[in-house]
């Protein structure tokens, strides 16, 4: 089945600073998402970017589909920012995801 | 509130109980996904059903899960037995067409 690894596992910021979090696919995948989990545990919708590159306020995410990578951006880190961010893909029909180990995110004040 | 909804939010449970979850989709989406998730892991799939049909199960569901969906609306799952290796997060997420997930806030399961 396919594999999907996130980099770095751990990142600790300066309030203010920007961010890479990495996502690779073992396999190609039609379907692809950014979460950011809460501390409550919820996951909350990022992006949906199975291609291409899409901006809301200070994220931003680009999936380059033929290398089989996702990149998520965040610029001016704030403390809120902090928690679990997760990427998932999947393939067509039953769109189920496969999700990675997460990258855990704490900015500082 | 138009998002998905789980109850109970927390369970306690003794070994070798029975326990069941809910989760209700946002209206009119006709996937639910169940997914797990253990301490300092991804969530891993479980099952889904197309509105009241479950098509696809995890070789994680053991014969003691069992998930449910009477009439495409809500979904339940049920743990029976349940084993301190159950104690995780249960998460459900719906999908309207495809392939956007959309989560709910889960529930915690502590097996004593």
């Amino acid at each position: 089945g396919i594999q999907v690894e996130q980099s770095p596992p751990d990142l600790i910021l300066q309030e203010g600073a920007n961010s890479t979090l990495r996502c690779n696919f073992s396999d190609s995948v039609n379907n692809l998402q950014w979460f950011h989990q809460n501390p409550w545990g919820q996951l909350i919708n990022l992006f949906y970017i199975p291609s291409g590159t899409k901006q809301n306020g200070r994220l931003s995410a680009t999936t380059v589909a033929t290398e089989r990578y996702s990149l998520l951006y965040i610029s001016s880190s704030q403390t809120t920012d902090s928690g679990v961010y997760f990427c998932a893909g999947g393939t067509s029909g039953t769109y189920k995801y496969i999700f990675g180990t997460g990258t855990r995110l704490k900015v500082l004040a | 509130d138009t998002g998905v909804s789980q109850n109970p939010r927390h369970k306690i449970t003794k070994r070798g109980q029975n326990v069941t979850f809910r989760c209700d989709p946002i209206s009119e989406h006709n996937r639910l996904y169940w997914y797990r998730q253990t301490l300092g892991q991804g969530p891993e799939f479980l099952t889904y059903f197309q509105n009241e049909a479950q098509l696809e199960k995890s070789r994680l569901l053991s014969d003691r899960f069992s998930a449910e969906r009477p009439k495409g609306s809500f979904s339940t799952l049920e743990i029976q037995r349940t084993e301190q290796g159950d104690s995780a997060m249960y998460l459900c997420a719906s999908v309207i067409g495809g392939p956007e997930q959309f989560f709910g806030p889960g529930t915690r399961l502590t097996v004593l």
